[in-house]
């Protein structure tokens, strides 16, 4: 399977705890998406990646939030000291450069925050 | 700023028959792509169908076509003879360039026997 994967699936944390998700995406693809899902909604844009180039982020992402993509293959994103608004599925996408806009989806990693 | 809404949070069907999603939205671009994505129950968000926005002929894709009108900024999904596994949450969304995806409410379709 080639498509975009992400790990763990599922994290259950203790409110001020640390937790780090992982997105690998599709070989060839060097734009990285995050975006987070809550129950019933949309998903909203966090960040996005050119390489290993950060170049957007999300007003959604505060401080605690921390996203890396250190050799423009694989990314993290750490939620820092986790309240229980953290709670939601954070997706990941991934899509070739310019001219195929498409984004291809992970699974997700879904957090629950007590 | 760019907006989707989608103003049905849930339809229902028949197997077999032709249901129409309703997705409007709001760009000040002319270049862009608009995207209808399913995400079934507990299980991961997949690409329907795309649109290019230069493009005035309406994507097709096997039972599924859009219907997008870009003066009334409309971009409807019709799927026809309609499928049990059909049964999802469909999400119109757009894009400009590489940037980040903006997505509607969502509407929650079921199909039922």
């Amino acid at each position: 399977d080639t498509g975009v994967s992400q790990n763990p699936r599922h994290k259950i944390t203790k409110r001020g705890q640390n937790v780090t998700f992982r997105c690998d995406p599709i070989s060839e693809h060097n734009r990285l998406y995050w975006y987070r899902q809550t129950l019933g909604q949309g998903p909203e844009f966090l960040t996005y990646f050119q390489n290993e180039a950060q170049l957007e982020k999300s007003r959604l992402l505060s401080d605690r939030f921390s996203a890396e993509r250190p050799k423009g293959s694989f990314s993290t994103l750490e939620i820092q000291r986790t309240e229980q608004g953290d709670s939601a599925m954070y997706l990941c996408a991934s899509s070739l450069d310019r001219g195929q806009e498409t984004q291809y989806f992970g699974p997700g990693t879904r957090l629950l925050v007590l | 700023a760019q907006t989707v809404t989608q103003s049905q949070p849930e339809m229902s069907v028949q197997e077999a028959e032709t249901v129409t999603l309703s997705c409007t939205y709001d760009t000040s671009e002319s270049n862009y792509y608009l995207f209808w994505y399913k995400q079934p129950p507990s299980r991961q968000m997949i690409l329907v169908i795309r649109q290019e926005a230069y493009k005035q002929q309406n994507a097709t894709e096997n039972r599924f076509s859009v219907n997008f009108q870009k003066a009334a900024k409309s971009f409807s999904l019709k799927i026809s003879d309609s499928q049990l596994g059909d049964t999802a949450m469909y999400f119109c969304a757009l894009v400009q360039g590489a940037q980040k995806l903006v997505f509607g409410q969502g509407t929650r379709l079921t199909i039922n026997p």
